[in-house]
């Protein structure tokens, strides 16, 4: 079993659906990132949060450090949002432990 | 844009050459990080600097060497590399290792052995 879960694998989503993915962990972590990553290799790094939520225009993530679970949500896809979604745990010393990564697609 | 530059964005070379890759950020960070990715698999960590000097080396052949001339530097030295090395490398940098911070990629070198 992966330290770090995520699902779906894959999404395709009509434009303006709302989208969520999820992550579950077994590892300890002191935060957790969500990085997105379109075709041709650079990633951004949407959030890092150890508790709560965060809001960033139509992003959303939770984390639920009890229950080792986060999500991320997309509001009104937009085909741009097209990208391949990351979770990555942060263990102490930073060193990430990363999801398989959700690929998402968004039709118009 | 990324703050993290990476040099080149796209490398083609023989098993008997000799190569490097160069990544820069200027935003006082104090760790850089070596990442490997395969197609349609997440990075594998390589190598982490803190405060320049070398603090993990995940079990990496030999043939990889990396190099950090200074805080702004990172440096990952090629050498008679396998067509299996063929992937995706990724540098990032955080603003140490010793304190929770996010992690700032760049957009990769492409990496093409034949």
């Amino acid at each position: 079993k992966n330290e770090v879960e995520q699902s779906p694998q894959n999404l395709t989503a009509q434009e303006g659906e709302f989208i969520t993915i999820n992550c579950s962990y077994s590892v300890g972590i002191s935060a957790l990132h969500w990085l997105q990553q379109h075709p041709g290799g650079g990633i951004v790094s949407l959030f890092m949060l150890s508790s709560g939520k965060k809001k960033h225009g139509r992003l959303i993530a939770t984390i639920n450090i009890q229950e080792k679970h986060s999500s991320l949500h997309i509001t009104a896809s937009h085909p741009r949002d097209s990208a391949v979604y990351i979770c990555a745990c942060m263990e102490y010393g930073n060193k990430l432990v990363f999801g398989a990564g959700t690929i998402l697609r968004v039709k118009s | 844009d990324t703050e993290v530059t990476q040099t080149p964005k796209h490398l083609v070379m023989g098993m008997t050459n000799k190569k490097s890759l160069k990544c820069e950020q200027h935003m006082g960070h104090r760790a850089m990080y070596w990442y490997k990715q395969k197609a349609k698999k997440p990075p594998e960590l390589m190598f982490v600097y803190s405060y320049e000097k070398l603090s993990i080396n995940e079990s990496v052949p030999s043939r990889f060497s990396p190099e950090c001339p200074n805080s702004s530097l990172l440096n990952l030295h090629l050498h008679a590399l396998q067509p299996e090395d063929s992937a995706l490398y990724l540098c990032a940098s955080s603003l140490g290792t010793g304190e929770i911070s996010p992690l700032h990629f760049g957009n990769g070198t492409r990496l093409t052995v034949t």
